[in-house]
């Protein structure tokens, strides 16, 4: 079974500065979508940004990227000029390409910014 | 609008009371999911279905019941034999499931239930 780890609980950051959010996965196969979603103090969960195994390409939306390292099962998310609404409980996921559409999420990094 | 509602926002239930959230999607999407977020936890998956009147189990189905009889509907119980039913439920959808593409799941504001 594919595991998800995302090893800091909390990360804090100053508003215009970056910061990066850790994520590694456990999988046997070779193709597969990762996902940051992120979830604000509402708990309405948003998708961030997307990934796709096979590209090797890191996807980029506005201030948001990540440091996709396939070998190494590594899918970092990077928030550059963070500013406050940046502030909130972010998860990392994953899907299998084979074993239709569930994913399986990381415990989540909250992410506080301070002014 | 298209969305994902869920209702009611806040749910008391007494214990040993079953009790149903609701969830209703207009993006036409053909695939459904519930999850639990309890604190601390990411989001751990309950129930899905790929497509009307099918469901499977996800990885802590015990002490929950669902329904899928319409596309847009995908109603979930939490029975008495849910011992800690105390968290945040979220209802999510996607589209019809292929494997060639991304399939990201869109999600409703979520229920929280306490048990009294």
């Amino acid at each position: 079974a594919q595991t998800v780890t995302q090893s800091q609980p909390e990360m804090s950051v100053q508003e215009a500065e970056t910061v990066t959010l850790s994520c590694t996965y456990d999988t046997s196969e070779s193709d597969y979508y990762l996902f940051w979603y992120k979830q604000p103090p509402s708990r309405q969960m948003i998708l961030v940004i997307r990934q796709e195994a096979y590209k090797q390409q890191n996807a980029t939306e506005n201030r948001f990227s990540v440091n996709f390292q396939k070998a190494a099962k590594s899918f970092s998310l990077k928030i550059s000029d963070s500013q406050l609404g940046d502030a909130a409980m972010y998860f990392c996921a994953y899907r299998s390409a084979r074993s239709g559409s569930r994913l399986t999420f990381g415990e989540g990094t909250q992410l506080t910014v301070n002014p | 609008d298209g969305g994902i509602t869920q209702s009611p926002k806040y749910l008391f239930r007494k214990e040993g009371q079953n009790v149903t959230l609701s969830c209703e999607q207009n993006l036409n999407h053909d695939a459904m999911y519930w999850y639990r977020q309890d604190p601390g936890q990411g989001l751990r998956l309950i129930y899905y279905s790929q497509i009307v009147n099918d469901f499977q189990k996800g990885d802590i189905a015990e002490g929950y019941s669902v329904s899928r009889e319409k596309k847009e509907s995908f109603p979930l119980t939490v029975t008495s034999a849910q011992k800690n039913p105390t968290a945040f439920y979220l209802c999510a959808s996607s589209p019809r499931t292929s494997p060639s593409s991304y399939n990201e799941q869109f999600f409703g504001p979520g229920t929280r239930l306490t048990v009294l």
